[in-house]
């Protein structure tokens, strides 16, 4: 079965530091993987997308991840935080469910940016 | 650009009423979804619909039911609430395929009281 696990429900940075924020998945089958990203009382945004096509995703707002299918991992990145990145970050993996597919979703990574 | 509305934002319930959540989007989506979001528990999925009348049971279906009468509607229904029904309630919509990604409303912050 489809799972993924994010680890690290909070993680905090300075302003201009690396973000990481790490995904783990497990699936039976080449997996289709997203990122989201909540910000405060809103709903989900999707930050990138991995289709199987470039192991190399690149996102809106400067976000990145690299899906490496040896580790299954789909870590988010980001070479310099800014403050307005703070928020909430979800990782999906696609998985087939009776005929349909649905998202499965980790736990999610809550990132504080300081200054 | 995709929206997805939720009629509601914030909604204080009472134990047993019968509540109803609304979802509208406007870009003739086949799919739609409900999730619940608890804090450490991320999203899970209560209902999904691929068409209109069409709906399947997700993870937590137990209390709930929905209805699509309309392609852009999706309704959740708690038939008789509980607390522990407290929670951020998201629905989202997609194209039929098979990796689009979902677009999500705002959400409807739900509390019963």
């Amino acid at each position: 079965a489809q799972s993924v696990t994010q680890l690290g429900s909070h993680v905090s940075v300075s302003e201009g530091a690396l973000v990481l924020l790490r995904c783990n998945y497990s699936s039976s089958v080449p997996p289709y993987l997203f990122w989201y990203v909540q910000y405060p009382n809103q709903g989900l945004q999707l930050l990138l997308k991995y289709t199987s096509a470039a192991t190399l995703v690149k996102g809106i707002n400067g976000f990145e991840a690299e899906f490496k299918k040896s580790e299954t991992s789909f870590h988010l990145t980001k070479p310099s935080a800014h403050m307005s990145d703070a928020a909430e970050y979800f990782c999906a993996v696609l998985a087939p469910s009776g005929g349909y597919n649905k998202l499965i979703f980790g736990a999610g990574t809550r990132l504080a940016v300081h200054p | 650009d995709v929206k997805v509305t939720q009629s509601s934002r914030y909604l204080v319930k009472r134990t047993g009423e019968k509540v109803f959540l609304e979802c509208v989007q406007d870009m003739d989506h086949e799919n739609m979804f409900w999730y619940r979001q608890d804090p450490g528990l991320g999203l899970r999925l209560i209902y999904f619909s691929y068409d209109v009348k069409m709906k399947e049971k997700g993870d937590i279906p137990e209390g709930y039911s929905v209805s699509r009468e309309k392609k852009e509607r999706f309704s959740l229904i708690l038939e008789s609430a509980s607390t522990n029904q407290t929670s951020m309630y998201l629905c989202a919509s997609t194209r039929g395929g098979s990796n689009q990604p979902q677009h999500f409303g705002d959400g409807t912050r739900l509390s019963i009281l």
